[in-house]
């Protein structure tokens, strides 16, 4: 089926870093979506990407449509500990239903 | 307005019994999805609702099964439930309409003892 590969499964960071992390298919997809997970909550929707070369803003994360229509990148900058969870990203497939990468867990050092 | 509630929050069963998990989505929405998520396959869609009806299905067995009533809540029921269903159910609501936000529910923790 339909995957994602989403990495660095893990990042181990001090705050106040930068943070790039990045999702790449084998298909095409027309939609890329970046989702942020906190403990013992369900995904919440950060940056929903539409357009082939894009580049999206939602204060200081900033997300970009690869120019293949195969990948995105997700830069959080200037960390802060409420950024740890687990990012995902997720694509629209055959626009009824959304497949998700499985994750990037990002840990701040104090 | 109130999001999306999932209850149980938690739940311990044993192998062969089942299962029923209920979602309430957000007042005005229509389409229900249900996603399983354990730490070896991430996020998996299950199926969604929408209006009463099984619009989409993901590939999980037919233990799996679901449905949806007139006021859009939705319930999930797992059948002769094995170790490997242990994980968290998540529902997310939406209106329905082509690729318009889902918002998820905080999930249910399944342990299958």
């Amino acid at each position: 089926g339909q995957q994602l590969n989403q990495s660095p499964q893990s990042m181990f960071i001090q705050e106040g870093e930068d943070v790039s992390m990045n999702c790449t298919s084998s298909s095409i997809f027309n939609t890329w979506l970046w989702y942020k997970q906190d403990p013992g909550e369900g995904p919440v929707l950060l940056i929903a990407l539409y357009k082939a070369g894009e580049l999206t803003s939602n204060g200081r994360l900033t997300a970009q449509f690869g120019i293949t229509r195969k990948d995105s990148f997700l830069n959080i900058s200037a960390s802060i500990p409420s950024d740890v969870g687990i990012y995902f990203c997720a694509v629209w497939f055959r626009d009824d239903k959304i497949i998700f990468g499985k994750g990037t867990r990002l840990h701040i050092l104090p | 307005k109130a999001g999306v509630t999932q209850t149980p929050r938690y739940l311990i069963k044993t192998r062969g019994q089942q299962v029923t998990l209920s979602c309430s989505p957000i007042s005005g929405h229509r389409s229900v999805s249900w996603y399983q998520q354990t730490p070896g396959q991430g996020l998996q869609f299950l199926f969604e609702y929408f209006s009463e009806t099984q619009r989409n299905k993901g590939n999980f067995p037919g233990r799996f099964s679901g449905r949806q009533f007139s006021n859009s809540r939705s319930e999930m029921n797992v059948s002769t439930l094995e170790l490997g269903d242990s994980a968290l159910y998540l529902c997310a609501s939406s209106t329905g309409r082509t690729q318009e936000t889902q918002y998820f529910g905080p999930g249910t923790r399944l342990l299958v003892l």
